[in-house]
């Protein structure tokens, strides 16, 4: 079965410092791979999606990044954190084939900036 | 484009009774609908899915949802609410974009179920 892994799970910065986020998944190739932030009451915010290694796509300009190093890693990136980078993170993986794959999420990261 | 509307950020129901979960949506394509739960601290777990076919469509847990085109509508509901069941449900769409799967979510309606 497929399995998806987000570390750490709790995470608390200074303001400034960098961030690195990592989420691999198991059990599948190819993944569609998402990573999402969540803030109370304002749902899911879609911040980069990759269809393949090295293919990233950006939906927001913001202060973060994002790679994927191999098929099953995508990485989430920044050189210096801001305090509205505080929320949490979601990965989450696909299948290739459209919108009627559900995604799989991972149980998140949760980001505090000082 | 596409959108969804939860009604309700909170909504609370005794244990025992019908649970009502309300979203409507907008697509400008024929839609994939699904709702999702999520518990506190976790990800978000996939409920029940509609594609194509069926409209009333059962899910994990109990959970069912109907697929009103004319209504534009997919509410969620389950007969028998249980403490368990307290979490946040989010409703979402999704259509196909060049390879990858766009998915817009609702802004979540969060359950809570009093004994």
């Amino acid at each position: 079965s497929q399995t998806i892994h987000q570390w750490p799970a709790t995470l608390v910065q200074p303001v400034g410092s960098p961030l690195s986020l990592e989420c691999t998944v198991e059990g599948t190739s190819n993944p569609n791979l998402y990573w999402y932030r969540q803030a109370a009451g304002r749902g899911l915010q879609l911040l980069f999606y990759s269809v393949g290694i090295g293919q990233i796509s950006s939906e927001v300009p913001q202060n973060l990044s994002a790679s994927r190093p191999q098929d099953r890693q995508f990485i989430l990136s920044s050189k210096k954190l801001l305090l509205s980078d505080s929320g949490f993170y979601l990965c989450a993986w696909s299948t290739i084939g459209g919108g009627n794959q559900p995604q799989h999420f991972g149980d998140g990261t949760r980001l505090s900036i000082l | 484009a596409q959108s969804v509307t939860q009604l309700g950020s909170h909504v609370s129901v005794s244990e025992g009774a019908l649970v009502l979960l309300r979203c409507n949506y907008s697509s400008s394509v024929p839609p994939y609908l699904f709702w999702y739960v999520q518990y506190p601290n976790q990800g978000l777990q996939l409920l029940l899915k509609y594609t194509t076919g069926a409209t009333l469509v059962k899910g994990i847990n109990g959970f069912e949802a109907e697929f009103k085109k004319s209504e534009t509508s997919f509410h969620l509901t389950k007969p028998s609410a249980h403490m368990s069941d307290a979490a946040e449900y989010f409703c979402a769409v999704s259509s196909d974009s060049g390879g990858y799967q766009k998915v817009t979510f609702g802004t979540g309606t969060k359950l809570q179920v009093i004994p």
